[in-house]
């Protein structure tokens, strides 16, 4: 069955310091995109960076990256330089795109910036 | 401005009366889809659409129908809400697989 795990449903972060929030996923389907979305306090999803599971580097997008280690199944984002506007809900997302093009999130990580 | 917009936005409704969230894009986008998001349990697919008269269901269709005579608009209706469905609600497009959201309806069934 296919599935997003988020193993970390809170982490706190000092301003100004990297943070990995940790995402598996599950899936037979050799073509797959993965997503990370952030969700700040005012509830908007906001789209932060995607990977192709055919994209040979992992994605950068200014202070996001994401760490993809196909044979371990993980998609971990990387905020590097922290900011307290960081603060919100992180969800890990995977899209299958052969057969049924459905999209499955998962239970999301809650990331504090600290000042 | 590219935007995906859904109404209303805050809803209380009471058991069984039917009720329609409506939700549309700017974008031409040929995907859109349904969300519900409930506390940890992140967002789950309701039902998507991959184009004009072309619909099917995500992980948790049951007492959700959807339309998409145009494509622009992708409603979401329930016909008998229960309190069960007390939620908030996404709309989401996208065109090549990354998708945009709209801003989500609150809903309350009484």
């Amino acid at each position: 069955a296919q599935k997003i795990t988020q193993t970390q449903p809170g982490m706190f972060v000092q301003e100004k310091e990297a943070v990995t929030l940790d995402c598996t996923y599950d899936t037979s389907d050799p073509s797959y995109g993965l997503f990370w979305y952030k969700q700040p306090s005012s509830g908007e999803m906001i789209f932060l960076i995607y990977q192709g599971s055919y994209d040979q580097q992992n994605a950068t997008e200014g202070r996001y990256s994401l760490n993809f280690q196909k044979a371990r199944k993980s998609a971990n984002l990387v905020i590097s330089a922290s900011q307290l506007g960081d603060s919100a809900m992180y969800f890990c997302a995977m899209r299958v795109t052969s057969g049924t093009y459905k999209y499955i999130f998962g239970t999301g990580t809650r990331l504090k910036v600290l000042a | 401005e590219a935007q995906v917009t859904q109404n209303p936005r805050y809803l209380i409704t009471v058991t069984g009366k039917k009720l329609t969230v409506t939700c549309s894009q700017n974008m031409n986008h040929e995907y859109m889809s349904w969300y519900r998001q409930d506390p940890g349990l992140g967002l789950r697919q309701i039902y998507y659409s991959m184009n004009v008269e072309v619909t099917d269901k995500g992980d948790v269709p049951e007492g959700y129908k959807v339309s998409r005579k145009e494509k622009r608009n992708f409603p979401l209706i329930l016909e008998s809400p229960s309190p069960n469905q007390t939620s908030l609600y996404f709309c989401a497009s996208s065109l090549y697989g990354t998708q945009y959201f709209g801003p989500g309806t609150r809903l309350l069934v009484l």
